[in-house]
C-alpha cells in the first residue's frame, strides 16, 4: 500500500534554531498538508500547498513558518527559529485530489523537541 | 471548530461490534462525515466517509440518520488493534479538517 513517508522520526534542537522537517508524498498526489499534535492536544491543522503555492494557513502559521516542494518527491516544513512550545508531532499528509471522494493519507510524524 | 460531538471514550469487548456515536446537528448539505482513527501518536488513519447514504467497506460501517445531524461508525468485531482514538469530522472540502477530542476506544479482551 502507498505511504507517506516522514524523516526524521524524532528530532531534538535547541531553542532559536532552525529545522526542517521532511515529508515524501504518496507520488502521484498533488494536495500536500501539514498538521501538528501537541502532546495530548488535538491534531491541528497548519497549512496545504498545492502547485507550488500555499494554498490555506491557518493562525498557527507565521512568519517563523515555511513549506517548499523542493523537486519533484520532498515536501518539507521549516521552522525558522525554534520555541519551546514548537514541541509537537507534525504529521504530513497528501491527497490525490481535493475532493470529498478521496482519502487522505497521512505520515507517521516526527516528534519535535526543542530544548 | 469542530462541529462534532463526540463522547470522551467508550469500552468495547473483543469481538463485540463497536458503535461509536457522532453529532452534527449543524451540518450543511455539501459535507461530507469523515471518519479517521489515532493509534497511540501515529498519523491519523482514514476509515471511512459518507454523505448521506450508509457506506461499508473492509474496515467499518457508517450510518448517517436521515436528518444526517448524526452518524454512528460501528467496528463489526473490534479487536485490541481497534483500540485507538476514533475521530468525526465534517468538512466539505480536505483543505483543513477540524480535528476534535475524538473517542477513545478502549477494546478489552
Amino acid at each position: 500500500e502507498p505511504e507517506v513517508t516522514q524523516t526524521p522520526s524524532h528530532q531534538v534542537t535547541q531553542m532559536g534554531q532552525e529545522v526542517i522537517l521532511r515529508c515524501v508524498p504518496i507520488s502521484n498526489h498533488l494536495y500536500f498538508y501539514w498538521y501538528r499534535q501537541i502532546l495530548g492536544q488535538k491534531v491541528e491543522f497548519l497549512v496545504s500547498f498545492y502547485n507550488n503555492e500555499i494554498s490555506e494557513k491557518s493562525e498557527i502559521f507565521d512568519d517563523q513558518f515555511s513549506v517548499e516542494r523542493p523537486d519533484g518527491s520532498n515536501f518539507t516544513l521549516k521552522i525558522r527559529s525554534t520555541k519551546l512550545e514548537d514541541s509537537a508531532m507534525y504529521f504530513c499528509a497528501s491527497l490525490p485530489l481535493r475532493t470529498q471522494r478521496t482519502e487522505a493519507f497521512f505520515g507517521q510524524g516526527t516528534r519535535l523537541t526543542v530544548v | 471548530d469542530a462541529k462534532t460531538t463526540q463522547p470522551t471514550s467508550m469500552d468495547c469487548a473483543e469481538g463485540r461490534a463497536a458503535n461509536l456515536p457522532c453529532n452534527h446537528s449543524t451540518i450543511s448539505g455539501n459535507e461530507y462525515v469523515y471518519w479517521y482513527r489515532q493509534i497511540h501518536s501515529q498519523g491519523p488513519q482514514y476509515i471511512i466517509h459518507g454523505l448521506k447514504n450508509n457506506e461499508t467497506n473492509e474496515m467499518a460501517s457508517l450510518i448517517i440518520t436521515e436528518d444526517r445531524k448524526s452518524s454512528t461508525l460501528i467496528l463489526p468485531h473490534a479487536t485490541l488493534r481497534d483500540t485507538a482514538v476514533y475521530y468525526c469530522i465534517v468538512s466539505d472540502n480536505f483543505n483543513k479538517f477540524y480535528f476534535g477530542s475524538g473517542t477513545k476506544l478502549n477494546v478489552k479482551p
